[in-house]
């Protein structure tokens, strides 16, 4: 299957500072990528879908000022969560869409932020 | 409102057995459903899409079945091993268009040697 990378995919920062993170489609070009959360023995939820060379489509309840969500290119989407707080430590996991008519995802191995 | 429940939140089975996992949804009429397998600290990886016109599909030792009339699937591992215990996850695409993935609460399946 195609090929999703994170960086980074840990981070550990203080309150109060923003943290970016980076996925890639590494041998496929994604129009559309999604932004999940998932905490301790959860399972994903859906921030936000980003729509390559347009704004991003945020869930209700998720702040677009406090994640902000750029999709630059075809191969690249980024998350930055700004002003980060405790309540913000989580696993963020991207996916990318693939080109078939069904939806059938591929995930990058995710990303462990901290805020202490 | 719609919803996924994936019955079971842990599994444990004896390796050789067969593990059967189940996935039901509410209110909503997809077109296809698809199980993943998460494994601890790592994204998901996708493992079987089955379609509303399909009852059953498979892909070596893995089996789904899709009755949109219980509006349930079934996801089935024959022979298992104890490498396939991880948490497997239902998702469905509930985004009115959008394409975006809503998920079950996963069930951790434990098989022992």
């Amino acid at each position: 299957g195609a090929v999703v990378s994170q960086h980074p995919s840990r981070v550990i920062c203080k309150s109060g500072t923003s943290v970016k993170i980076e996925c890639r489609s590494l041998d496929f070009q994604a129009t559309t990528m999604f932004w999940y959360r998932q905490f301790p023995k959860q399972s994903l939820m859906l921030m936000a879908t980003s729509n390559e060379g347009s704004k991003a489509t945020y869930e209700q309840g998720v702040e677009k000022d406090k994640f902000l969500i750029n999709h630059a290119s075809l191969t690249l989407s980024t998350l930055t969560v700004t002003s980060a707080h405790p309540e913000d430590s989580s696993f963020y996991i991207c996916s990318a869409r693939g080109s078939g008519a069904y939806n059938e995802q591929f995930f990058g191995p995710g990303t462990r932020l901290t805020v202490l | 409102s719609q919803k996924i429940e994936q019955n079971s939140e842990a599994l444990n089975i004896q390796e050789g057995k067969t593990a059967t996992l189940t996935c039901n949804y509410t209110n909503y009429s997809p077109a296809y459903l698809q199980w993943y397998r998460q494994d601890p600290g790592r994204g998901p990886v996708f493992l079987l899409l089955i379609r509303e016109n399909e009852k059953e599909k498979r892909k070596e030792r893995l089996k789904v079945t899709f009755d949109t009339t219980l509006k349930q699937s079934l996801f089935h591992i024959t022979a298992s091993q104890p490498a396939d215990s991880a948490t497997y996850l239902c998702a469905l695409d509930m985004s009115m268009g959008r394409r975006a993935l809503t998920f079950g609460s996963g069930t951790r399946l434990q098989v022992q040697p």
